[in-house]
Parts: structure tokens; sequence; C-alpha cells
């Protein structure tokens, strides 16, 4: 059975750096993309960017670009997602979730962690 | 960015009956497209890829329709465990987006 698991909640000061895992079990870790999602308290859900867990390749919203950082650790079958530069409005829980394949829906999700961003 | 819009953003049903959820894409996607339901406090779940492909476990009262830039979630027979906000999301192109979401209510 496959289970991604993610990191517990964080708590962070504005302007600070938040750095999320998320783990996979079950499965060949290779092979397929882990996209990471924003979802704001009440509100719909938002890609961040990926990592191809097969070269370490990474893509960004543009949104993002510059204070997010995906990673893979193939050695531990981990991927980490760094976002610098906290403001308020970056309170949500995010997911990790990973695309089996190539084949393009996110097949298996992480149970989401939530960042608290506040002074 | 391809913009998705959900139609309708709210509805309330009663079990039994036969839901429709509608996703239309801003420019052809063909059917680069996957519709996930999501519980509170919980992740998204896939149900559909491919516009119209049931993903394994999956009830089959829930079915798929569509390409280009309309598309059609259905619930055959509403049933109590189905209450949740459903959301589509394209994979043909960078950014991946996601529809605004669809909350349905059992009545």
């Amino acid at each position: 059975e496959v289970q991604v698991v993610q990191s517990g909640a964080e708590v962070k000061k504005p302007g600070s750096t938040v750095k999320i895992s998320c783990k996979v079990s079950g499965h060949m870790f290779s092979d397929n993309l882990m996209h990471w999602v924003q979802q704001a308290p009440g509100k719909g859900l938002e890609w961040m960017g990926l990592v191809d867990l097969e070269n370490g390749k990474t893509k960004y919203r543009e949104k993002f670009q510059g204070r997010v950082t995906i990673i893979a650790d193939t050695s531990t079958d981990t991927t980490y997602m760094e976002l610098s530069s906290l403001r308020a409005e970056d309170t949500a829980v995010y997911y990790c979730a990973e695309e089996q394949m190539l084949r393009g829906p996110f097949d298996y999700w992480g149970q989401g962690t939530l960042v608290t961003v506040s002074s | 960015d391809i913009q998705l819009t959900q139609s309708p953003s709210f509805l309330s049903a009663s079990v039994g009956d036969r839901v429709t959820i509608t996703c239309r894409a801003s420019q052809g996607i063909a059917t680069s497209l996957a519709w996930y339901q999501q519980k509170p406090g919980r992740a998204p779940k896939l149900l559909i890829y491919e516009a119209s492909s049931l993903q394994s476990g999956v009830p089959s009262w829930f079915s798929g329709s569509g390409s280009g830039t309309d598309f059609t979630l259905t619930i055959s027979s509403l049933q109590p465990e189905d209450f949740g906000t459903y959301y589509c999301q394209q994979f043909n192109a960078y950014p991946r987006t996601f529809g605004q979401g669809t909350k349905l209510e059992i009545k």
C-alpha cells in the first residue's frame, strides 16, 4: 500500500523560512513527479511546483518563483518543500501529491501540513 | 495560465439524486482533466482521470465526460458519503491549475 506522510504543523514568524518533508513508502520512488499544492484557509487548491524524482529537475509556479525550493532525496524516498520570506498570506495547508509515471493526475496525496505565519 | 471555471459553486441535493458538476477550460485541453473529492480536514482524493476514466476503488456511480473545453462530473445516485468539495484540474500545461471548487451538501 502506498503511503505519503508529511511532517507536522509549523508556526513561523514573518520573514522566516519553513521546510516541510514528504516521505513515500510502498512503491518505487523514481519514475514519478512530486507536486506541492497550497490551500489557504477556506480556499481552493493552488499548484506551487514539482520535482522530477528521476532526475531532480524542478518546475515552479511563477508566483512562488524565487521563494520556493523543492528537492528530492532518493536515498530516503523523501521530498522537501522550502518556502522563504514568509508572510501572513502564506498561512495555509501544504500538500505533497505524487503523479505516477507522468500520467498527469495526482494519484497519492500526503495528509497535509498546516503552516501558520504569525508574529 | 489555463483557467478552469466550475459551476455551480454550491449544490444541495438529496440522497438518490442525479448530480452534475461542470468544468469549463479557457482553452482546449483535450482530455487532460481530472476530478477530485475533498472532505473537510482531509486531502483531496482522485476520482476521475483523463476526463472519463474511473480511478481504481472509486464507486461506479461516479462518472466523467467531455473533451476540449467542456467537462462534466456526474454522480448518478447521490449517497450520504458523497458530501464534500469537488475540484477539476487540468494537466495539459504548466502551471497545473484547478477549478475554484463545487461544495456539495446533502439535504
